[in-house]
């Protein structure tokens, strides 16, 4: 099985700051990687699909790239609403593998 | 307004059995695959089940096989999650997921807000 691991698992950013999260995956999976945003309590949100494909209504802010085994999420300009627990997910037609997650915590 | 509503979780024994149900409103329920993602208490997300638009394919990841089993009621807009032989592995909230087409792929644009089930003696 296909095993995805996210670094880091914890980041603590400011305001403004620019902030990238590293998703590796086991083997390559090609570009078949979503990014979520969960908040406290809060169902997920779809923020990239396809590695790099910004969903609708998802700030330009958020920027996701990569193939193979190696992908990353940015943040260019981190907000307040930002804060949140950020999930990779790789997909196939029958089933989703996520990472165990990024913490992005108030400096 | 789009939307996805989880119901039928609970407190429930060891070995004992749930049913979840998700109410879909607000776009064509037929047309799209769903799935079933769980998080366990101060843990990360776990893909737990997946449904066609149709209902003829499903997938399961391997710890549920054989206990949970999904389906679906397309006349109702109703998303079903049966859980038997409940071990406290299964505890955490299950999320009802609208996947981006009718056969996957399995990643997802709409979700609910959840629903808990807690496996205890």
């Amino acid at each position: 099985d296909i095993q995805m691991t996210q670094s880091p698992a914890t980041l603590s950013a400011s305001v403004g700051d620019r902030v990238t999260i590293t998703c590796r995956a086991s083997q390559s999976i090609n570009n078949w990687l979503a990014w979520y945003q969960q908040k406290p309590g809060k169902a997920p949100k779809l923020l990239i699909y396809t590695a790099s494909n910004l969903e609708s209504g998802v700030p330009s802010r958020f920027s996701g790239s990569g193939s193979g085994t190696e992908f990353t999420l940015t943040i260019s300009s981190l907000q307040p609403d930002d804060f949140a627990t950020y999930y990779c997910q790789y997909y196939t037609s029958y089933s989703g593998t996520f990472g165990q997650g990024t913490k992005v915590e108030i400096k | 307004e789009v939307q996805l509503l989880e119901s039928g979780g609970g407190l429930v024994q060891p070995g004992g059995s749930l049913r979840l149900s998700c109410a879909a409103s607000g776009f064509t329920f037929s047309s799209y695959g769903m799935s079933w993602v769980r998080q366990a208490p101060g843990k990360g997300l776990e893909w737990v089940s997946g449904i066609s638009g149709s209902g003829r394919s499903t997938d399961y990841v391997d710890s549920v096989k054989g206990r949970f089993t999904i389906s679906r009621d397309n006349s109702q807009n109703t998303l079903v999650l049966q859980l038997n032989s409940l071990t406290a592995e299964d505890t955490a909230v299950y999320f009802c997921a609208k996947e981006k087409r009718d056969i996957g792929p399995r990643y997802f644009d709409l979700w609910g807000r959840g629903t808990r089930v807690t496996v205890s003696s």
